[in-house]
């Protein structure tokens, strides 16, 4: 069982380069969620998609843009990667919506030092 | 401004042992806290408490809600190595999509 699949595992960037980070679920959830941890900060929110068409900014979107591809897929990109977005990024999935209590289901995270 | 509270920052304790770990949290439209499990990579799901003081039970972890005081406590009884992990707590709240708000975890360490 998959569940949530997110590559790169690991990706080192320079400053102001690009890069798209992947994500894809295969338990047919309608809402996914891109957040970012950082050492004593927690997980923070940044983009999330409620359903397949639908995006919507989170805690910190500053610097990222979100496609929701299809249902399985939702990516996260950094148009121009800066140092303070080194991070370790999750993506998660749940069956959530308006009148429905179900947790998110985690990837194993992407560790990207931006330098 | 929501917030989620977690206490202690970290704590270290004997193998066989009991802990406690505490979150607080002010949340409008509150629906549900969770609690997750998080060891090297991505966090895993322990409990969902929607209901004041009904505890939710898995083997030797326990957690109950009070949603008056507004707080959740999880307990791990007979603590073992395998029990080190980062705990987080985080509430789901009223919106679109469920969004989560997290606390900034509990690392637990089991000793021998």
């Amino acid at each position: 069982n998959a569940g949530v699949t997110q590559t790169p595992k690991f990706q080192v960037l320079k400053t102001g380069q690009s890069m798209t980070l992947q994500c894809a679920q295969d338990m047919n959830h309608n809402s996914m969620y891109w957040y970012r941890q950082d050492p004593g900060m927690g997980l923070r929110l940044i983009y999330y998609s409620a359903s397949e068409g639908t995006t919507d900014k989170g805690e910190v979107p500053n610097g990222y843009n979100v496609s929701r591809l299809n249902k399985r897929e939702f990516s996260l990109r950094l148009e121009s990667a800066a140092p303070s977005q080194t991070s370790v990024y999750f993506c998660a999935s749940s069956e959530a919506g308006v009148r429905v209590n179900q947790p998110q289901h985690f990837g194993d995270g992407t560790r990207l030092s931006i330098l | 401004e929501d917030k989620v509270v977690q206490s202690p920052l970290s704590l270290v304790v004997h193998e066989g042992d009991t802990v406690t770990l505490n979150c607080s949290y002010e949340v409008t439209n509150f629906r549900s806290l969770l609690w997750y499990k998080q060891e090297k990579k991505a966090p895993t799901f322990l409990f969902m408490l929607t209901s004041s003081g009904i505890e939710k039970k898995s083997g030797r972890l326990s957690s109950i809600l009070d949603k008056k005081e507004l707080f959740s406590i999880l307990n791990i009884t007979a603590t073992q190595t395998g029990d080190s992990a980062v705990y987080l707590c985080a509430v789901i709240y009223t919106g679109t999509a469920s969004k989560l708000t997290f606390g900034t975890g509990t690392r637990l360490q089991v000793t021998l």
